[in-house]
């Protein structure tokens, strides 16, 4: 397995502003993974980000919205922009890893938008 | 359609008593799978995958496939207190990149003493 680390581990942001969440791995990996749960929901795959490339986005996310960087194999960031009450979620970093492939998933940001 | 379904629960267990949890998908060129562990408010775990057709033994967990019927389920035998949680299925589908995996709604667990 993997040990991802990820801060913050939760926020309450104001409506309107940014957030940055950080997500360090203790292992070069290929690719990793950034994913959404709402309240109540399952997690939604929001981009696949890769070192030295731009991140891949699924339908329903757009980069201006959900900047993603990805500066070395060990790193990357997710910024939440110009937030509204509808961002409120659980945000995870993943990685797969590991025979198998298996993906592994950071501890959370929770975020809270006022 | 969803891609991945399975039971939203909650699904309530006796103590000791097996849990069996379901899960079918609409991808039939789906390879792998898995179950992950939720507990409220942390991130999800992995606990099982499975790749063929069959069962899988890890401890008191047991996976089984059945690609033609499109389903994989997850047994939890002598079920503890602590095996309250949120089990998601997640199945990585044939025809995406490598690394996306579709997840189910997951089904919540309630073991009662």
């Amino acid at each position: 397995s993997a040990v991802i680390s990820q801060k913050p581990s939760r926020d309450i942001c104001q409506r309107g502003t940014s957030l940055t969440i950080q997500c360090q791995v203790d292992s070069q990996v290929t690719m990793m993974f950034w994913y959404r749960q709402q309240p109540g929901q399952s997690l939604t795959l929001i981009a696949t980000a890769n070192q030295g490339s731009e991140a891949t986005y699924e339908s329903g996310f757009v980069i201006d919205k959900f900047p993603i960087s990805r500066p070395n194999l060990t790193f990357s960031t997710l910024t939440v922009s110009n937030m509204s009450p509808e961002d409120s979620s659980i945000y995870l970093c993943s990685v797969r890893t590991g025979v198998g492939e298996k993906l592994f998933f950071g501890s959370g940001t929770q975020l809270s938008v006022l | 359609q969803k891609e991945v379904e399975q039971n939203s629960g909650p699904l309530s267990v006796p103590e000791g008593a097996i849990a069996s949890l379901n899960c079918t998908y609409s991808d039939r060129g789906s390879q792998s799978f898995f179950w992950y562990r939720q507990y409220s408010g942390k991130s999800p775990e992995l606990i099982m995958s499975i790749y063929s057709n069959g069962d899988k033994e890890d401890g008191r967990f047991t996976a089984q496939l059945n690609k033609a019927s499109q389903y994989v389920s997850l047994l939890i035998r002598d079920s503890q207190p602590s095996d309250s949680a949120t089990y998601l299925c997640a199945v990585n589908r044939a025809t995406d990149s490598w690394g996306k995996f579709q997840f189910g709604a997951g089904t919540q667990v309630v073991v009662t003493p």
